[in-house]
């Protein structure tokens, strides 16, 4: 079985500042990466994937996660957040195996509050 | 493309109720799955379909019933809701193995 952990429950920074949210997993099988972020009342947007190929992803609003298969880590960064950056964010998982990449399993998610 | 859309968009029941919350996508994806959020537990899957008349169960399926009759919809059935069901739901979709998970608005139950 997979699991997920994010290691912090909130994480509060200034406007312009860098930010990054740890994501460690577990896992005996091959898994892909997601980075998924929840605008408040809303519905769940794709941030980034790792799927194979350069473990380094980038986002088209400037996040960007590298995957470390020996640390078995995910973390998200962006090197400085908006106002509009404000959101709870979460990691997840999937096997890569059919029958299973469609099922995520997910961390309990990290607030992120951009304060001015 | 409407993507993945649920109805209701929310709904108090009282306890022993039953009801149905809707799913239906317009992407012609073979996977259909739900999942329920709480505070402080991320979201957890409560059933999964791999194609139309095939569902299986995900982590926390107990009190609830799917049925995949059609590709573009999966319905989650509350059969005597709880006040434990309390929760956002969310219904999601993928194309294949390894493609984007789509997931929907969101259905805000509340068991009374």
């Amino acid at each position: 079985a997979q699991s997920v952990t994010q290691l912090d429950s909130q994480v509060p920074v200034f406007e312009e500042a860098p930010v990054e949210l740890r994501c460690n997993y577990s896992s005996s099988v091959s898994v892909y990466l997601f980075w998924y972020v929840q605008y408040p009342n809303q519905g769940l947007q794709l941030l980034l994937k790792y799927l194979s190929g350069s473990t380094l992803v980038e986002s088209i609003n400037g996040f960007e996660a590298e995957f470390n298969k020996s640390q078995t880590s995910f973390h998200l960064r962006k090197p400085s957040v908006h106002i509009s950056d404000t959101a709870e964010y979460f990691c997840a998982v999937s096997k890569t195996t059919q029958g299973g990449s469609e099922k995520l399993v997910f961390g309990k998610g990290t607030k992120l509050t951009v304060n001015p | 493309n409407a993507g993945v859309t649920q109805t209701p968009k929310f709904q108090v029941l009282k306890t022993g109720q039953s009801m149905t919350l809707q799913c239906a996508q317009d992407m012609n994806h073979e996977y259909m799955s739900w999942y329920r959020q709480d505070p402080g537990m991320g979201l957890r899957l409560i059933h999964y379909s791999v194609g139309a008349g095939i569902t299986d169960q995900g982590e926390v399926p107990n009190g609830y019933n799917v049925s995949r009759s059609t590709t573009e919809d999966f319905p989650l059935r509350l059969l005597s809701a709880a006040p434990s069901q309390t929760s956002v739901y969310f219904c999601a979709s993928s194309y294949n193995s390894g493609n984007t998970i789509y997931f929907g608005e969101g259905s805000w139950l509340t068991v009374v």
